[in-house]
């Protein structure tokens, strides 16, 4: 079993504070690592795919950084919003047709 | 998630009884997969399905059976249910290395 883990398991913050997430994962047999944004009572939607080591992505005020040799990703928020709040997810691939291992998530609450 | 189809939304079974959560998807692709979902816990892989015709089990398989139909559609059975399969079950495909999942199951074992 791949061991994927995410830290914080949970973070407070208030609108307009930048914060960031950490994903850590076996730097082996690495293929592809992902991270998902996931609302209560939804369905988790993917926000990047990364493979390259050194990977920098970005989406609006959320960003990504990749390093596969030691194994982690972060994740940022720049300027949180109330509706950034969810569960943010990260998953590791180590393969085309092999599974995607997730891990527990850290889940963001962002309040005025 | 356009694409992927997942019944029934919700289900409430007696503990010992048996169902089966369809999956079924449009977008032609071969890798499938079948989480549960629990708090404190993301997303557990039960079952997936590289290929029509083959399965492979995930980190928690046990109490579960899968089928793989065709290439549009993969089925997961609980043949006796118990409280401890009290989670919300989710399908999933990967398609160009990104996953998208069907809206849930939230099933209760009572």
């Amino acid at each position: 079993i791949l061991n994927v883990e995410q830290s914080p398991q949970s973070l407070h913050v208030q609108e307009g504070d930048s914060t960031n997430f950490t994903c850590s994962f076996p730097s082996s047999n690495f293929y592809a690592l992902h991270w998902y944004r996931w609302e209560t009572a939804k369905s988790p939607e993917a926000l990047f795919v990364m493979t390259l080591n050194g990977d920098e992505k970005k989406k609006g005020r959320i960003s990504a950084t990749l390093n596969t040799k030691e194994g982690y990703s972060y994740l940022y928020i720049k300027g949180s919003q109330p509706e950034d709040s969810a569960t943010y997810l990260c998953a590791l691939n180590t393969g085309t047709a092999s599974k995607l291992t997730f891990g527990t998530g850290t889940r963001l609450q962002v309040t005025l | 998630n356009a694409g992927v189809t997942q019944t029934p939304k919700f289900q409430v079974l007696k503990t010992g009884q048996s169902m089966t959560l369809q999956c079924a998807q449009d977008m032609n692709h071969n890798s499938m997969y079948w989480y549960r979902q629990d708090p404190g816990m993301g997303l557990r892989l039960i079952y997936y399905s590289a290929s029509e015709g083959t399965t492979d089990k995930g980190e928690v398989p046990n109490g579960y059976n899968v089928s793989r139909l065709n290439k549009r559609e993969f089925s997961l059975r609980l043949e006796s249910a118990a409280p401890s399969q009290t989670s919300v079950y989710f399908c999933a495909i990967l398609r160009v290395g990104e996953a998208f999942f069907g809206q849930g199951t939230r099933l209760t074992v009572v």
